[in-house]
């Protein structure tokens, strides 16, 4: 079974610029989380999607943006970029919402550098 | 109080030592309770979940709830260089803000075991 793939591994950007992070979720997971990572700030909980419904949301500005389709692949996009959006952005996934006590399993991220 | 917290360590044990691992948890509700380790460079990968008070043991890993005291712990028995990493504490909470269930993580612990 094919764990969670996420697209594109490496990103550069500049500071202004927006841009667009995929994930596929595991097949028959319809939950997707997303997490920023920083080496200060460590694991930071962005959004939940399942069934196409953001079902949570962390404490960022509007710029952190998601969706998910009716496959269950998600996408997160940010916007403005600023120098501090530099960061390790994981995706994961789970068969149920969290609170369903099922885990979630991460993919590789996308290592996002901001210039 | 933090929603989850870990002793950053860095925690160093002797290969074949038990290295223990602990966290604490601000939410009194929390039924959910999870393990994930890191190597560096890497994204986190599930280790060990638990949901009811005690132990509960898989191969070299033992994880503990005491959710009287609010808190969780991992225990890592014959420990081996290749269990180097950081570990990472992981509690469900309900989120008043957002009406439904996160993922909290701490900032995990530096585990090094010595050749």
């Amino acid at each position: 079974k094919a764990g969670v793939t996420q697209t594109p591994r490496y990103l550069i950007k500049t500071r202004g610029q927006q841009v667009t992070l995929s994930c596929s979720p595991i097949s028959g997971h319809r939950s997707v989380s997303w997490y920023q990572q920083t080496p200060g700030q460590g694991l930071q909980f962005l959004f939940e999607y399942f069934s196409e419904t953001q079902r949570n949301k962390g404490n960022f500005p509007g710029r952190f943006s998601g969706r998910q389709f009716s496959n269950s692949r998600s996408e997160m996009n940010v916007s403005t970029l600023e120098l501090g959006d530099s960061a390790l952005y994981l995706c994961a996934s789970s068969p149920s919402p969290t609170g369903g006590n099922q885990p979630q399993h991460f993919g590789d991220g996308t290592r996002l550098s901001i210039l | 109080q933090k929603e989850v917290e870990q002793n950053s360590g860095p925690l160093s044990v002797p290969e074949g030592a038990i290295a223990s691992l602990n966290c604490t948890y601000s939410d009194r509700g929390s039924q959910s309770f999870f393990w994930y380790r890191q190597y560096s460079g890497k994204s986190p990968e599930l280790i060990m979940f638990i949901y009811s008070n005690g132990d509960k043991e898989d191969g070299r890993f033992t994880a503990q709830l005491n959710k009287a005291s609010q808190y969780v712990s991992l225990l890592i028995r014959d420990s081996q260089p290749s269990d180097s990493a950081t570990y990472l504490c992981a509690v469900v909470r309900h989120d008043p803000q957002g009406g439904s269930e996160k993922l909290v993580f701490g900032k995990g612990t530096k585990l090094t075991v010595n050749p």
